[in-house]
């Protein structure tokens, strides 16, 4: 089976200027969360959708804004980029409901390097 | 506020070695931790996690993490290291406080792990 996969690899934008990711889950898997994870730093959470509706938000403007679609994959998009928005975006995919079990693992994909000029 | 910390910011090991990648962790109720390597340009792997039960955990490459309640820890091990064990390495846990469901994680800063021939 195929993993997560996330599209483009890498993507050079200018401030200002607007992105959109994307990601498809594991087969079979409803919960998709994007993380964002600075150089240096680790992923810090930036949305999840489960069944296509927003569960939860992480500490981000509302520049940030994902959706998800009937088939579980996911966009990402991010309004005004900002030389500060420059990171790799990770989408993670699991099996586990709303409800638990909260020991479930998720699954990575690759990632999308953004780099805002 | 649940938080996870890795005090190290590199470890340093010669091959063949035991190695040690330290985490500790403050959560309310009880902790589901998780181990994740990342290569470079890569997405996260997951290596092992903590749900109950034994102190012990055995996760994939060789890898084990000794959880340890009193001192909140939860200490990433490998008897032998390998060159290509060389990677970053995140400790996680899981938001048991996020309202949106399970799958949110809560990842330390990383510790870089450069194992020598």
């Amino acid at each position: 089976d195929a993993g997560v996969t996330q599209s483009p690899t890498h993507l050079i934008k200018t401030r200002g200027q607007h992105v959109t990711l994307r990601c498809s889950p594991i087969s079979g898997h409803k919960s998709v969360s994007w993380y964002q994870q600075v150089l240096g730093q680790g992923p810090q959470f930036i949305f999840q959708y489960y069944e296509k509706e927003e569960r939860g938000r992480g500490n981000f403007p509302d520049r940030f804004s994902a959706r998800q679609f009937p088939n579980y994959s996911s966009e990402l998009n991010v309004n005004a980029l900002l030389l500060g928005d420059s990171a790799l975006y990770l989408c993670a995919s699991s099996g586990t409901g709303l409800a638990g079990p909260p020991y479930n693992e998720q699954f990575f994909g690759p990632g999308t390097r953004l780099t805002v000029l | 506020a649940q938080s996870v910390a890795q005090p190290e910011d590199q470890v340093n090991v010669a091959e063949g070695n035991p190695l040690t990648v330290k985490c500790t962790y403050s959560v309310s109720g009880n902790p589901y931790l998780f181990w994740y390597v990342q290569y470079p340009n890569r997405g996260l792997q997951f290596l092992l996690k903590y749900i109950t039960g034994d102190n012990l955990v055995k996760g994939s490459y060789g890898f084990e993490a000794e959880f340890n309640k009193s001192q909140t820890s939860f200490h990433l091990k490998k008897p032998s290291a390998l060159v290509s064990d060389s990677a970053l390495y995140f400790c996680a846990v899981r938001d048991l406080m996020f309202s949106g469901g399970y799958n949110k994680l809560i990842f330390g800063a990383g510790t870089r792990l450069a194992v020598h021939p």
